[in-house]
């Protein structure tokens, strides 16, 4: 049982470069995230999904975009690479309702746009 | 009012000891408060949440203490040991629609042995 699986772990990039996070997740869950962490800022969200074919922007979208064309992955998309989107970047799922909420996270994709 | 205060940034307490870690919130319409704490090159994990229905809730030595009337919650952590040291982040979300978590800035806990 994976959990949430993100690729890759690592990545430098040149500004004006694109590239691809990616993101699965086996659990069935309905609900995915793209958060970017940055130090002493805590964890920003990015995008997120509801389901697939559903998406919508967080609190930090510019720059970024997503798509949800499975339950399963969530990938997130840098199509011009900005020294500002140097960070940490997490991937999260949870299930909808009941009354024990949750997020599992991915391990991060640490980018750094040079 | 969005936003999720948390404090201090960063914290060191002797083994066996107290740590305490604060967050306020604004809005109102929250109504889960999980903690999540991270290792170093980890992502955060699920640690301990509560609902505004009651004012504390334990798990083994991982306590949250809820004041709704202030808006503000506290993680406590008994009998403190070098492996709890990490970064905790306070969190909160209603339990409608998305379910969205906006998170505190983090505190980096160190427990010295």
């Amino acid at each position: 049982n994976a959990g949430v699986t993100q690729t890759p772990k690592f990545r430098i990039l040149k500004i004006g470069q694109s590239m691809t996070l990616q993101c699965t997740q086996d659990m069935n869950h309905n609900y995915m995230y793209w958060y970017r962490q940055d130090p002493g800022m805590g964890l920003k969200l990015i995008y997120y999904s509801v389901g697939a074919g559903i998406t919508d922007k967080g609190e930090v979208p510019n720059g970024y975009n997503v798509s949800r064309s499975t339950t399963e992955d969530f990938p997130l998309r840098l199509e011009l690479a900005a020294p500002s989107q140097t960070s940490v970047y997490f991937c999260a799922s949870s299930q909808t309702g009941g009354a024990n909420y949750g997020y599992t996270f991915g391990s991060g994709t640490r980018l750094t746009v040079v | 009012q969005q936003q999720v205060k948390q404090s201090p940034q960063s914290l060191i307490v002797q083994k066996g000891g107290i740590p305490i870690i604060n967050c306020a919130y604004e809005n109102t319409a929250f109504d889960y408060f999980p903690w999540y704490q991270q290792f170093p090159g980890k992502g955060p994990a699920l640690l301990i949440a509560i609902r505004p229905d009651v004012s504390e809730k334990k798990e083994g030595r991982f306590t949250i203490s809820f004041n709704k009337s202030a808006k503000q919650f506290s993680l406590h952590i008994m009998d403190s040991q070098p492996g709890d040291s990490a970064t905790y982040f306070c969190a909160a979300s209603g339990i409608q629609g998305a379910q969205k978590l906006v998170f505190g800035q983090g505190t980096r806990l160190t427990i010295n042995p």
